[in-house]
């Protein structure tokens, strides 16, 4: 039973266009969300999250949206850039639970 | 160290062979998790440390798998009687407990031939 699901499994974008990376999930329970960026090699590492209280967040190029009532999120870097180029991972927290459950991930691909 | 530390960082293992993976989380983080990654899959919860409280199993895929925390900080995730469906890059995370943020160390990759 996949409760965070990254249907997307790969994405390629031009240099300096907008990347945008979905995320839906099942459990209503979820009162907080998280994206991670993973590089080969290397484990992932926090990017942005946001509260259930919230349908945005903005940190510099990367924004995230939360639409709650049909269980979506989406993250928005704008303008990407070739570093951007990764595995991205949407994550969710159940309210009373401290685990993270993680979706699939979408490989981003920034063409030059 | 200043980030989670993980050991070994690749382990190549015969079938039915015991294994040990290390994790050495991040000073003063009281929570440490286990996930792992199996080719072409999302991040698999295996285990969760929080304290001195009992560790959430619930992930652990079978009885084979088990983890301990020694002291509050260093865990070790112990895989017995490996078998091939085993082989994926088990990573380690811990946090402060006061966000939903997991620091990531690199992972152990561990094949199983």
């Amino acid at each position: 039973d996949q409760q965070v699901k990254q249907n997307s499994p790969s994405l390629s974008v031009q240099e300096g266009r907008i990347s945008i990376l979905n995320c839906d999930y099942t459990n209503s329970m979820f009162d907080y969300f998280l994206w991670y960026k993973k590089y080969p090699a290397e484990g992932p590492t926090f990017l942005i999250s946001i509260s259930s209280i919230k349908d945005k967040n903005e940190d510099g190029r990367f924004t995230v949206f939360l639409n709650k009532s049909a269980k979506h999120l989406s993250l928005h870097i704008v303008p990407s850039q070739p570093g951007d180029s990764a595995v991205y991972f949407c994550a969710a927290r159940d309210f009373g639970n401290e685990k993270l459950t993680f979706g699939t991930g979408t490989r981003l691909t920034i063409i030059p | 160290g200043a980030g989670v530390s993980q050991s070994p960082s690749n382990k190549v293992t015969e079938k039915g062979k015991d294994v040990e993976l290390r994790c050495d989380p991040i000073s003063g983080h009281t929570a440490l998790y286990w996930y792992r990654q199996s080719l072409g899959q999302g991040l698999e919860f295996l285990i969760y440390f929080q304290g001195n409280s009992a560790p959430d199993k619930s992930g652990l895929p079978s009885d084979r798998f088990s983890a301990e925390r020694t002291g509050g900080s260093v865990s070790t995730l112990t895989i017995q009687r490996t078998q091939q469906e085993d082989s994926a890059v088990y990573l380690c995370a811990s946090t402060p407990g006061l966000t939903g943020e997991l620091f990531f160390g690199e992972g152990s990759r561990l094949t199983v031939l």
